[in-house]
This record gives structure tokens, C-alpha cells and sequence, in this order.
């Protein structure tokens, strides 16, 4: 079974109006942490933001937040206000286990989403 | 900007040579890895390293092997290379504080 599914291969939004990526995940280890990377046509990967299981409030960095559902295992990014640079290929990723002395952050990603932003 | 480079940014090479990847990071973390990007598959893990000389292997590891002789070097090895790794290749380090991995720049392999 998939650990981390987007079930989105592609999504379209007008500029300036707020979108939803989905991300569902699979972990039957309480601590584990959520992130969302973007990847645009120039290829890097980029960091947007991170939830831990633990932790009680939503995440927010800037226009993105993250909807962090835990009974329902989903982890949504949202995206304000979108952008014409949004526009690129989104990844959801999940560490298993507690971070401590000596563990690792080993990640599994999604697919991805490929967002388009429309002017 | 995580301070890491990748090289060689682009190869081309053939059926049966043997590749090395070199990532280098400036910021002296203990935790590196290595993935892999095929369309279709999203990242996943070839080999990390939790220190010098302290490797393992993770999802997709077969026909890879690495070594990190210098905390600031990852290598990643091809042995034998096949079409089928052609591929996008990744290095990441982790940061503690904040808990995230950042990637370098991407090296692009094509094998003939």
C-alpha cells in the first residue's frame, strides 16, 4: 500500500484565487512529520512546509498552509492567493518515527500535483 | 539555499560503465542522501548516510552502492550502468532545526 497518495495528478486554478492539494497518508506510527516540497520547470526542489504529528496547531508559511487532518490521515496543502510562479509540481512526503539522537528523516513521497496557475 | 552542489549536472554515458555522482554540502550535516525522480514514481530513496563512513540502503538501492569519507562528500555510484537508471538524481541533506531535508540542484543522467 502506498504510504503517501495524491490523488490529483493535475489541477487548474485562476490567478489570485486559492487552491487545494491533497495528500493523504499511511502510518501506523504515532510521531511521523508531513511535508510539502515544490518543483518548478526549472527543476529544484524546494521546501514549503512542514507539520508534525504532535503538533496542535495547522502550520502556515506565508500564502501556504496546511489543513492537517488526523483522524482522517490527510495533510492538504493550501495555496492564497495563487500566483502565475505557483505553477509547477507539487509533493507531498512523510517521515516515519520520532526524531532523537541518532534517528535519521528518511522521507517517502507522493506522485505529485501538477498545479497550473491561469492568468 | 542549503549550500549543496551536485556534479556533474548533466552525463550522458553508456550500457555498462560505471558512474559516480558526487554531492557536496558546506554546512558540515550529519544526515545525506541520495534519491532518484522517474516520472510517474515522485522520489525515492537510493542510499542515505548518517555520518562517515555510516551508510544504508533504502528503497530503490540495487545497482547503487555509495561511501562518505568526508562528512561534507556523499558519493553515489553506478557500477554497471543500465538504461533503466536513467533517471533524475537527488541529493539532500537534513537539518535538525527546522526539521526538513533540503535538496541540491539535481544531476541529469541519461544512459545509451
Amino acid at each position: 500500500a502506498q504510504k503517501i497518495t495524491q490523488t490529483q495528478p493535475g489541477m487548474f486554478v485562476q490567478e489570485k484565487e486559492a487552491v487545494t492539494l491533497d495528500c493523504t497518508y499511511d502510518t501506523s506510527d504515532p510521531s511521523y512529520g508531513l511535508f510539502w516540497y515544490k518543483q518548478p520547470s526549472s527543476g529544484e526542489m524546494i521546501f514549503l512546509i512542514y507539520q508534525g504529528s504532535y503538533d496542535q496547531q495547522n502550520a502556515t508559511e506565508g500564502r501556504y498552509s496546511l489543513n492537517f487532518q488526523k483522524a482522517r490521515k490527510s495533510a492538504n496543502l493550501v495555496i492564497s492567493a495563487s500566483q502565475l510562479g505557483d505553477s509547477a509540481m507539487y509533493f507531498c512526503a512523510m517521515r516515519e518515527g520520532a526524531v532523537s539522537g541518532g534517528s535519521n528523516y528518511k522521507l517517502t513521497f507522493g506522485k505529485g500535483t501538477l498545479l497550473t496557475v491561469n492568468p | 539555499d542549503a549550500g549543496i552542489t551536485q556534479s556533474p549536472r548533466h552525463k550522458v554515458t553508456e550500457t555498462g560503465t560505471p558512474v559516480t555522482l558526487r554531492c557536496h554540502q558546506t554546512e558540515n550535516h550529519r544526515y545525506m542522501y541520495w534519491y532518484r525522480q522517474d516520472p510517474g514514481h515522485g522520489l525515492r530513496l537510493i542510499h542515505y548516510s548518517y555520518g562517515v563512513k555510516d551508510t544504508d540502503k533504502g528503497e530503490v538501492s540495487d545497482g547503487y552502492s555509495v561511501s562518505r569519507s568526508k562528512t561534507e562528500d556523499f558519493l553515489l555510484t553506478l557500477e554497471s550502468a543500465t538504461s533503466s537508471q536513467t533517471s533524475v538524481y537527488f541529493c539532500a541533506i537534513a537539518r535538525e532545526r527546522p526539521e526538513t531535508q533540503y535538496f541540491g540542484p539535481g544531476t541529469r543522467l541519461l544512459v545509451l
